[in-house]
């Protein structure tokens, strides 16, 4: 069956890029019936949707995190990324990659990646 | 953005028990909700879709109703596995916002 995995740095310092990507397997990310996102969690803010991208390269940001975030497919690859620039502590969170069907809900999901922002 | 609320933020429940968990919206998202059972160090997990719709695999004793702004979810009798932190979202309009939970406990 499908399954997400999020891989990237762990720590990043204040002011930097935070970089992770999303490798997708027993499935292709080709796919026109549904979007790759990032949801982010911490405890202070919960559950935060930061964007999906279609497997075409068309994408949908918060509008909170819009100007410091790129979501992007490698379809090669069988992944997606997130990239969020210029991060401070309070993007220290969990983020997980996830797979959302049109007009569904988020039914795939990777474990979970803890990125910390600290120097 | 449509703010998501739910009550209680935590209830306490036993084995058996007929839980309701309410999850608001600021407005309108249609049926447009899903709903998500988190344990502690773990992804959340999809349990309803389109307010009333079980996902596949998901017990049947859970289920979901309302439309526009008010939904419930239900736990008929209250399994060991289900205490949890549940979790609503609407997908009606970006930005995807989420509720702030409910733990059962």
């Amino acid at each position: 069956q499908l399954q997400l995995q999020e891989s990237g740095p762990g720590l990043v310092k204040p002011s930097e890029t935070l970089s992770l990507t999303c490798n997708v397997s027993g499935g292709s990310i080709f796919s026109s019936s549904y979007y790759w996102g990032w949801i982010r969690q911490t405890p202070g803010k919960g559950l935060e949707w930061i964007g999906n991208v279609y497997y075409s390269g068309s994408s949908d940001y918060n509008p909170s995190l819009k100007s410091r975030v790129t979501l992007s497919v490698d379809m090669s690859k069988n992944q997606f990324s997130l990239r969020l620039t210029s991060v401070t502590a309070a993007d220290t969170a969990v983020y997980y990659c996830a797979r959302q069907g049109y007009h569904y809900g988020f039914d795939v999901w990777g474990q979970g990646a803890m990125v910390t922002v600290s120097s | 953005d449509i703010q998501m609320t739910q009550s209680p933020s935590t209830l306490s429940a036993s084995v058996g028990d007929r839980v309701t968990i309410t999850c608001r919206a600021s407005q309108s998202i249609a049926s447009w909700l899903a709903w998500y059972q988190q344990k502690p160090g773990k992804a959340p997990k999809l349990l309803l879709y389109k307010a009333s719709t079980l996902e596949s695999g998901v017990p049947s004793r859970f289920s979901g109703s309302g439309s526009g702004t008010e939904f419930t979810l239900t736990i008929s009798s209250l399994q060991p596995d289900d205490f949890a932190t549940y979790y609503c979202q609407q997908y009606n309009s970006s930005p995807f916002t989420f509720g702030p939970g409910t733990k059962v406990d």
